[in-house]
């Protein structure tokens, strides 16, 4: 049973281009979602998170969009550029502290010169 | 790598030994969580530490056991390694307490059994 599913599987995008990267989830415990960014051969890296109280949560040319009621967020990356290239995981948890979190597949994005 | 190191980085073992994996930080964080990253897979939990000598199971479990001694130590043992094991490990953290949810990765290690 997959609890948070994320799409599409690969995404490429022009660069100045807007990346749009989808998940949803069934828990309606989760509590925190957060994204993370890897590049090939490191560890995946704490990108941004937000909570259910708020419906947009932005840091630079990223944003995260949150639909409680849909059971759905998404990862904006504005004026994507080719340094964007990389592995993109969401991810939700249900607690802080001990907070275990189930993370979705994975979106590899490839942002084109 | 928010103070988190893996050691080893890279191994190969044969089907049946004994593997050993470590996570070391310096951050003197509470939480530590043991991944598997398989292509296709995402990531998924293994075991995780809510404090020196209390773990707990994750999602993928079986075939693993895990000890923790020190706050900064954070041991995952194959007891019997077979190739459903080949994966990429990874350690993170997390400093716990109310409002606190961030977990911190490590480099990984790639762990590969013949």
């Amino acid at each position: 049973q997959q609890q948070v599913k994320q799409s599409p599987q690969s995404l490429i995008v022009q660069k100045g281009g807007i990346s749009i990267i989808n998940c949803a989830y069934e828990n309606t415990a989760f509590d925190y979602f957060p994204w993370y960014q890897q590049f090939p051969g490191k560890g995946p890296a704490l990108l941004i998170a937000i909570r259910p109280d708020v419906s947009e949560k932005k840091e630079g040319r990223f944003t995260i969009s949150f639909n409680k009621s849909a059971k759905q967020f998404s990862l904006h990356i504005m004026d994507s550029q080719p340094g964007d290239s990389a592995t993109y995981f969401c991810a939700a948890s249900k607690a802080p502290g001990y907070s275990t979190l189930t993370f979705g597949k994975g979106t590899m994005l490839l942002v084109s010169p | 790598d928010a103070g988190i190191t893996q050691s080893p980085r890279h191994k190969v073992t044969e089907t049946g030994t004994p593997v050993t994996l470590r996570c070391h930080q310096t951050e003197n964080h509470r939480y530590m969580y043991w991944y598997r990253q398989d292509p296709g897979h995402g990531l998924r939990l293994i075991h995780y530490s809510y404090g020196v000598k209390d773990t707990d199971k994750g999602e993928v479990s079986d075939g693993y056991s895990v000890s923790r001694s020190k706050t900064e130590d954070f041991l995952l043992t194959l007891e019997s390694a077979t190739s459903s094991q080949t994966s990429v490990y990874f350690c993170a953290i997390s400093p716990g307490g109310t409002g606190t949810y961030e977990q911190y990765f490590g480099p990984g290690t790639r762990l590969t059994v013949t």
